[in-house]
């Protein structure tokens, strides 16, 4: 079984903070993911990664940044976070070599900014 | 209009009955589709995945694909109260660097 986890289910900061969400799989997938999920607008992509230390700016980059340097973890940073980056944040990965290339979720961390 | 377009619901079903969940894309080049199941505050759990035409069945449920229409759906036969959930739709495009996008969901709710 495909098993990713996230370091906190929930998290409460304050604005200015700089915030650190973990992500790490076992399946040694190539494909990671960061989504953040909020009503009404559905799962946005962030960031991804196809590689060890390369990423891609997904939908919505602006105000965070992310890191991979090793293949089993992805790491999104908040620089300074703010009240509108409350929300259900989302980590994926996916194998490259599947006819599908189907992501896998973990658990989700749900971040709340005071 | 959205890439990944589903009707947000409720869609309300008695115990027993089918559930029929739509989906449309807008990428006419998409090749794989896949539905996942949220429970509320859970996160997204892959039930099906599908690139090609027609039906692909797996217990319960079924997807159908039909790409000249662009559109996904998903079938859950003899519905039961823990299918309640939301159900999006996510398809993977081949442009744009393969990214999978995903619908808003549609939430089902089963009676008992």
């Amino acid at each position: 079984d495909v098993k990713v986890t996230q370091s906190s289910r929930y998290l409460v900061k304050r604005t200015g903070e700089k915030v650190f969400l973990e992500c790490v799989q076992d399946m040694d997938h190539e494909n990671m993911f960061w989504y953040r999920q909020d009503p009404g607008l559905g799962l946005r992509l962030i960031y991804f990664s196809y590689d060890v230390k390369m990423k891609e700016k997904g939908d919505i980059p602006e105000g965070y940044s992310v890191s991979r340097e090793k293949k089993e973890r992805f790491s999104l940073i908040l620089e300074s976070a703010s009240t509108n980056q409350t929300s259900m944040y989302l980590c994926a990965s996916s194998f490259s070599g599947s006819s599908y290339n189907e992501q896998f979720f973990g658990p989700g961390t749900r971040l709340t900014v005071l | 209009q959205k890439e990944v377009e589903q009707n947000s619901g409720p869609l309300s079903v008695p115990e027993g009955a089918i559930a029929s969940l739509n989906c449309t894309y807008s990428d006419r080049v998409s090749q794989s589709f896949f539905w996942y199941r949220q429970y509320s505050g859970k996160s997204p759990e892959l039930i099906m995945s599908i690139y090609s035409n027609g039906d692909k069945e797996d217990g319960r449920f079924t997807a159908q694909l039909n790409k000249a229409s662009q559109y996904v759906s998903l079938l859950i036969r003899d519905s039961q109260p823990s299918d309640s959930a939301t159900y999006l739709c996510a398809v993977r495009r081949n442009t744009g660097g393969f990214k999978t996008i995903f619908g808003a969901g549609t939430r089902l709710f089963v009676k008992a």
